[in-house]
């Protein structure tokens, strides 16, 4: 089983839609919960990240973890073509005294005009 | 936010010659800096954590002989490959700022895109 699992996609949404991001996560040990972006060619930037159960909001953006079911989700809302990207999720995972950041594999969103 | 300077975007060198990759910090100080790898289409693979001071931490099945990485401030880890093949062309991310606290994310640099040819 891996650490970090999403679904590969593509997901497809029309544009003004809302898109759902999932991603299930192994150690319940995981303390935080991150949600990058990434763009063909490009390295991930930082949407937004989340360490206590619920909901988190962020403009058009909303993380929701889950730790009795180890799972975090991102909702985009009135979704924009400029969306279309790879979203990452990844977890801090403390190891041996220091700690990682472990990434899933992305999942490919393309918002349709 | 924090931002991390990764330097070159982009090199292309012969089989056989060694590449050294830069990756500083430049708003804040980063005692632990992350070095990954990706290959077209393809997750985020860790290679290696760059701890300032001391001996890089490797993750399983890289080979710290050939990916050379070095710590020695803390605003600066420095990636080599050495002896560089066509099999390591790859794109090289390096990212720092995560302290390891529930509310500590990483910051990447822009990535080095490497072509052995």
């Amino acid at each position: 089983q891996k650490e970090v699992e999403q679904n590969s996609g593509p997901l497809s949404v029309p544009e003004g839609a809302i898109a759902s991001l999932n991603c299930t996560y192994s150690d319940r040990g995981s303390q935080s919960f991150f949600w990058y972006r990434q763009y063909s060619g490009k390295s991930p930037e930082l949407i937004m990240f989340i360490y206590s159960n619920g909901d988190k909001e962020d403009g058009r953006f909303t993380a929701q973890l889950n730790k009795a079911s180890q799972y975090v989700s991102l909702l985009i809302r009135d979704s924009q073509p400029s969306d279309s990207a790879t979203y990452l999720c990844a977890v801090n995972k403390a190891t041996s005294g220091t700690y990682k950041y472990i990434f899933g594999t992305g999942t490919r969103l393309k918002v349709l005009a | 936010g924090a931002v991390v300077s990764q330097h070159p975007s982009r090199v292309i060198c012969k089989s056989g010659t060694s590449v050294k990759i830069e990756c500083r910090s430049l708003d804040f100080q980063a005692t632990t800096m992350f070095w990954y790898r990706q290959f077209p289409k393809k997750s985020l693979m860790l290679m290696a954590t760059s701890n300032e001071g001391s001996k890089a931490t490797y993750e399983q099945g890289v080979e710290k002989d050939k990916f050379l990485i070095n710590h020695a401030s803390l605003t600066l880890s420095t990636l080599t490959v050495t002896s560089a093949h066509p099999e390591d062309s790859s794109f090289y991310i390096c990212s720092a700022g995560g302290r390891g606290a529930m509310d500590s994310p990483l910051h990447f640099g822009n990535g080095t895109r490497l072509t052995v040819t």
